[in-house]
């Protein structure tokens, strides 16, 4: 029983564009969320989080909404750059931390 | 800066063979993981330890079993391995779960044949 969710397994972007990744939860007492990046070969790394008390959270090019009631949460990424091509893993957190399946990120030149 | 190491980083077993991995972090946190990732299934925990002494079954916890006998280290144990075991395995580490981040070691592929 996944209870979070990422439904888009793939996203491709050109370079400078916007990138806007998704993810769905389940359970309504997750109280923190997170966003990992994965390049191969490597563990996943920590990009961006926000709490369950706020509904948005800037850092640099990537901010992570966060929509309790339809229990949704996004990240965009503006502009785009090369480097951001990677795996992109939504997590939750409640005594434990829950992971998504991740979404391939490709930016094309 | 260590953070989280985990051993071995590769290893091919055969069917029914036991073994160790061993996570190590030096960042004092509480909180330990372990998750395997597969294609398609993101990462899933398997155990986890809120603390020296403490374990905890996560989401697919059959086949593995865990110890916290120090609070830097998170061993995770197959008994008897199965080719439904070869995985990515990931350790990770945090001092909370809220308002805080996991950090993970590199990873260890295990293969069984």
């Amino acid at each position: 029983d996944q209870q979070v969710k990422q439904n888009s397994p793939s996203l491709s972007v050109q370079e400078g564009r916007i990138s806007i990744l998704n993810c769905d939860y389940t359970n309504s007492m997750f109280d923190y969320f997170l966003w990992y990046k994965k390049y191969p070969a490597e563990g996943p790394t920590f990009l961006i989080s926000i709490s369950s008390i706020k509904d948005k959270n800037e850092d640099g090019r990537f901010t992570v909404f966060l929509n309790k009631s339809a229990k949704h949460l996004s990240l965009h990424i503006v502009p785009s750059q090369p480097g951001d091509s990677a795996v992109y893993f939504c997590a939750a957190s409640y005594y434990k931390l829950s992971f998504g399946a991740g979404t391939t990120v490709t930016v094309r030149a | 800066n260590a953070g989280v190491t985990q051993t071995p980083k590769f290893r091919v077993l055969k069917t029914g063979q036991s073994m160790t991995l061993l996570c190590a972090q030096d960042m004092n946190h509480e909180y330990m993981y372990w998750y395997r990732q597969d294609p398609g299934m993101g990462l899933r925990l398997i155990h986890y330890s809120v603390g020296e002494g403490t374990t905890a079954k996560g989401e697919v916890p059959d086949g593995y079993n865990v110890s916290r006998l120090k609070k830097q280290n998170f061993l995770l144990g197959l008994e008897s391995a199965a080719p439904s075991q070869t995985s990515v395995y990931f350790c990770a580490s945090s001092q909370g779960t809220v308002n805080t981040e996991a950090f993970f070691g590199q990873g260890t592929r295990l293969t069984v044949v």
